[in-house]
């Protein structure tokens, strides 16, 4: 079956460092998935951070950036500076195109940014 | 805009009891979801429903029932509550092969 695998978490970094959140993807029933990233700020809902759905193209929400890499099937989340307010949890999942756009996600990546 | 609206917010119940949550969207949007989260994991899709009266298995369906009578409701059914059942059920919807928006969550804790 389809399946995500994420960085393990939780990562920890200061704030105004570098952040990457690995994202690797197996789609064995999906020839063509979509590729999100939702994140789930504390005490608020699951929400969606930013999608890709073309091969090779690059998403960007918030100062994040995901590019979809279809060779290596990964989706990696990128931030150049973070800041406090980006601490919560990070899912990357894949989804079929079409009526049900079922979607498969990954275990999570928990960040906290320390000030 | 619009809202999904989870309902109870906290459920406890006893082992072997049978559970109802409920789930209710005014997107307007004709697919629902039902996942359930387990600490520290990934959500699973339990059910999900194309259109009113649609029901489809996702890959965590047994020991679930799901109902859905109108477009904007979408509930699911614990059969026999397990102790090993305390999670986070999140109710989404999406337009039709569109970005899912998720509800709040209902925490099920199980004596």
């Amino acid at each position: 079956g389809d399946s995500v695998t994420q960085t393990e978490g939780p990562v920890t970094v200061s704030e105004s460092e570098s952040l990457i959140i690995n994202c690797t993807y197996s789609a064995t029933s999906i020839a063509y998935p979509n590729l999100f990233w939702y994140v789930r700020y504390p005490g608020e809902g699951l929400q969606l951070l930013l999608k890709v759905i073309t091969a090779g193209q690059k998403g960007s929400s918030r100062g994040f950036e995901a590019t979809y890499n279809k060779e290596t099937t990964s989706f990696h989340l990128q931030k150049a500076s973070v800041q406090e307010s980006d601490s919560a949890v990070y899912y990357c999942a894949l989804g079929s195109t079409g009526g049900n756009n079922k979607l498969t996600f990954g275990q999570g990546t928990v960040l906290s940014v320390i000030p | 805009g619009g809202i999904i609206t989870q309902t109870p917010k906290f459920l406890i119940g006893q082992e072997g009891q049978k559970l109802t949550l409920k789930c209710q969207q005014n997107f307007n949007h004709d697919t629902m979801y039902w996942y359930r989260q387990d600490s520290g994991k990934g959500l699973r899709l339990i059910y999900y429903s194309i259109t009113e009266n649609d029901l489809q298995k996702g890959d965590l369906s047994e020991g679930y029932d799901a109902s859905r009578e109108k477009k904007s409701s979408f509930s699911l059914t614990v059969t026999s509550a397990q102790k090993n059942e305390m999670a986070v059920f999140l109710c989404a919807s999406s337009p039709r092969g569109d970005t899912q928006y998720f509800g709040p969550g209902t925490r099920l804790l199980v004596l």
